[in-house]
């Protein structure tokens, strides 16, 4: 079965630092989304990609968080600097717009 | 201090038994509606999904039911089995046509 994958599968670092996740969509899927999921707010868009294009980014805090597509194999989403109200579980997907989107099973990323 | 946290509605449910989990959605205009599946430490996990044009959707032991005219969307589980315990989340797409909104989700706890 086809999967995106998602690394690191867990992160711990303090606060201030830059951090980075990864995200290889499944062959072929030319929409590419990343989440968050916290306890207090469930899942959260956080932005989305059509086509390696970001179509929508306004679920993201723009002054640390960035993301981005270098090609049609990578996704990433990078927080700089990082904050302990980051901490949460982000989830990358995938799809062909329009249908199901495919999840990774996420980076646990916890800012100390 | 003690963290709060969302309360997630839970459904408990005796192994063999039929599950009905309940959505209602917000948008009128939503077109398509997806069931996810999340167990812990995993990312969510399609099950079904279904457009506005039908009002029942079968699967492999599951059913999802829309009702346009009250914004509601259920998923039928038939003979509940312990590896059906997980959390389940209702989603609707978004004017884009791309994203989707999610609901807040519904513990599903099956018993022996």
């Amino acid at each position: 079965d086809a999967r995106v994958t998602q690394t690191p599968r867990d992160k711990v670092t303090e606060m201030g630092q830059e951090v980075t996740m990864r995200c290889q969509p499944i062959l072929g899927h030319n929409t590419v989304f990343w989440y968050r999921q916290t306890m207090m707010q469930g899942l959260e868009l956080l932005a989305y990609f059509r086509n390696r294009a970001p179509l929508d980014d306004s679920g993201m805090p723009k002054d640390r968080f960035s993301a981005e597509m270098p090609d049609a194999t990578l996704a990433t989403l990078k927080i700089q600097p990082s904050e302990p109200r980051d901490s949460a579980v982000y989830f990358c997907a995938s799809g062909l717009g329009g249908g199901p989107q495919h999840f990774g099973d996420g980076t646990r990323l916890s800012i100390l | 201090g003690e963290s709060v946290g969302l309360h997630l509605p839970t459904l408990s449910v005796q192994e063999g038994d039929n599950s009905i989990i309940n959505c209602a959605y917000s948008n009128s205009a939503s077109d398509y509606f997806i069931w996810y599946k999340q167990e812990s430490g995993k990312g969510p996990q399609f099950i079904i999904d279904i457009r506005s044009n039908m009002d029942k959707r079968q699967g492999q032991r599951v059913t999802v039911l829309l009702n346009k005219t009250v914004k509601h969307l259920s998923l039928q589980i038939a003979a509940t089995q312990p590896g059906d315990s997980a959390v389940y989340f209702c989603a609707e797409n978004t004017p884009s046509g791309y994203a989707l909104n999610f609901g807040k989700g519904t513990s599903l706890l099956v018993t022996p």
